[in-house]
């Protein structure tokens, strides 16, 4: 079946830079996306980018694809203790003529001061 | 403002015990969605509906109902609700499938 792998943990101190990995299994993905998800809330979308770029860039977070790899990264600059969360990575997967949002299992990141 | 609502936010119950768990949107979304949310295992899709009166089955459907008798509302049904049930589960919509825009803040369910 498919599986996205993430680590699971990830400490930085507040003000460095994050980065928070992914590898995914569809190599037809056309989106994959980054969600966040803080303490006792619902998932947030973050950002996704598209299977025909390489990166993506939006304030203070950049995301890199590299296709050949199927390897997705989040890299937070500045890291601040409001970022502390869990990240999700996912991939559209398709098959059987469906298609279906399949997630990794989450990073924690901790943001110490 | 745009939002997903779920109730309860917390409950507790019996094994056994029919329960029903609401979720609605305010965005008039076709798309909506279930997921249970589990310790090493991430999010599962439960079950998912395309439009009014159209459902079906996401990874784990066993032992979940779901009805889309209207847009804004897609509540999950558990007939008998069983220990393994107990999970964190979110609702979601978007406008279409394969972008789960919008999560609601999540049901804790126990089942004991």
């Amino acid at each position: 079946g498919e599986d996205v792998e993430q680590s699971l943990f990830l400490s930085v101190r507040e003000g460095d830079s994050s980065v928070i990995n992914c590898t995914y299994t569809d190599s037809s993905s056309t989106y994959l996306y980054w969600y966040k998800q803080e303490p006792g809330a619902g998932l947030q979308l973050l950002t996704y980018i598209f299977s025909n770029m390489d990166m993506k860039q939006d304030q203070r977070l950049t995301v890199l694809l590299n296709k050949k790899d199927k390897h997705l990264s989040l890299r937070i600059a500045d890291t601040q203790t409001g970022d502390s969360a869990i990240y999700f990575c996912a991939e559209i997967v398709s098959g059987a003529g469906s298609y279906q949002l399949t997630f990794g299992k989450g990073t924690k990141l901790s943001v110490i001061p | 403002e745009a939002q997903v609502t779920q109730n309860p936010r917390y409950l507790i119950t019996v094994t056994g015990k029919k329960l029903t768990v609401t979720c609605s949107q305010n965005m008039n979304h076709e798309y909506m969605s279930w997921y249970r949310q589990d310790p090493g295992l991430g999010l599962r899709q439960i079950y998912y509906s395309m439009n009014v009166e159209v459902t079906d089955k996401g990874d784990v459907p066993e032992g979940y109902k779901v009805s889309r008798k209207e847009k804004r509302n897609f509540p999950l049904i558990l007939e008998s609700p069983s220990p393994n049930q107990t999970s964190l589960y979110f609702c979601a919509s978007s406008l279409f499938k394969g972008l789960e825009a919008f999560f609601g803040q999540g049901t804790r369910l126990t089942v004991v």
